[in-house]
């Protein structure tokens, strides 16, 4: 079956531009996540989705980002403005549902950079 | 809160030589913990993982990994490694009832012949 799929795989985009990535996850999965990975850096949380509940925004870094998601398919990452520190990998990924020992399903990112 | 430490930024192993990557996390209550592994290029894939039961863990592609709890330490292992190993490697931390997995800021394993 499909991974989780990310698109676009990369992105240039000017600063002061709105840039929006998308996340297919895997058919069935309840749960999505939204991860930024900056050059040589771990992983960064930033969204959480399960479901038709209230998603997790703790790890939004500024009012400039928001995602959203409909019912358990497509996401959607928005970033408005954008800023050179906000060039990095975008990471989205899926997991079966919310227990905490279900595995995360990654797709292999958008690579955005701003200039 | 809880945290991942992956102490080693970079380690070169010889085609061969046996690897250990450590990593300790902080976690209040029983950990949920993980290895993935990331090729250049792509996203995370799941090497193994531990819940509860036994502390030696095997996974995919012939790693597995220690969970001392004395130690709140979580490190993997391979007896020999393959130029296809080259990577970089992240142990991440959840736990029952949270659901946000909190990553290390990973190992890279450079293979040389």
């Amino acid at each position: 079956g499909a991974g989780v799929s990310q698109s676009p795989s990369n992105k240039v985009t000017e600063k002061g531009k709105d840039v929006e990535l998308r996340c297919d996850p895997i058919s069935g999965h309840t749960a999505l996540y939204w991860y930024r990975q900056r050059l040589g850096q771990g992983l960064e949380f930033l969204i959480y989705f399960q479901g038709n509940s209230a998603p997790d925004k703790s790890g939004l870094p500024s009012d400039r980002f928001s995602a959203e998601r409909t019912g358990e398919s497509v996401s959607t990452l928005t970033i408005q403005r954008t800023q050179q520190e906000d060039s990095a990998v975008y990471l989205c990924a899926s997991r079966l549902d919310r227990a905490a020992n279900s595995p995360l399903h990654f797709g292999n990112g958008t690579r955005l950079t701003v200039t | 809160a809880q945290s991942v430490t992956q102490p080693d930024i970079h380690i070169t192993v010889s085609e061969g030589a046996s690897l250990e990557l450590r990593c300790n996390y902080s976690y209040g209550a029983t950990p949920y913990l993980f290895w993935y592994v990331q090729s250049p290029g792509q996203g995370l894939q799941l090497l193994l993982k531990y819940f509860s039961g036994d502390t030696l863990v095997q996974g995919i592609k012939g790693f597995e990994a220690e969970f001392k709890r004395s130690q709140s330490s979580f490190n993997l292992r391979k007896p020999s490694v393959h130029w296809s190993d080259a990577a970089e490697y992240f142990c991440a931390v959840g736990g029952f009832g949270n659901e946000k997995l909190t990553f290390g800021t990973g190992t890279r394993l450079t293979i040389i012949p």
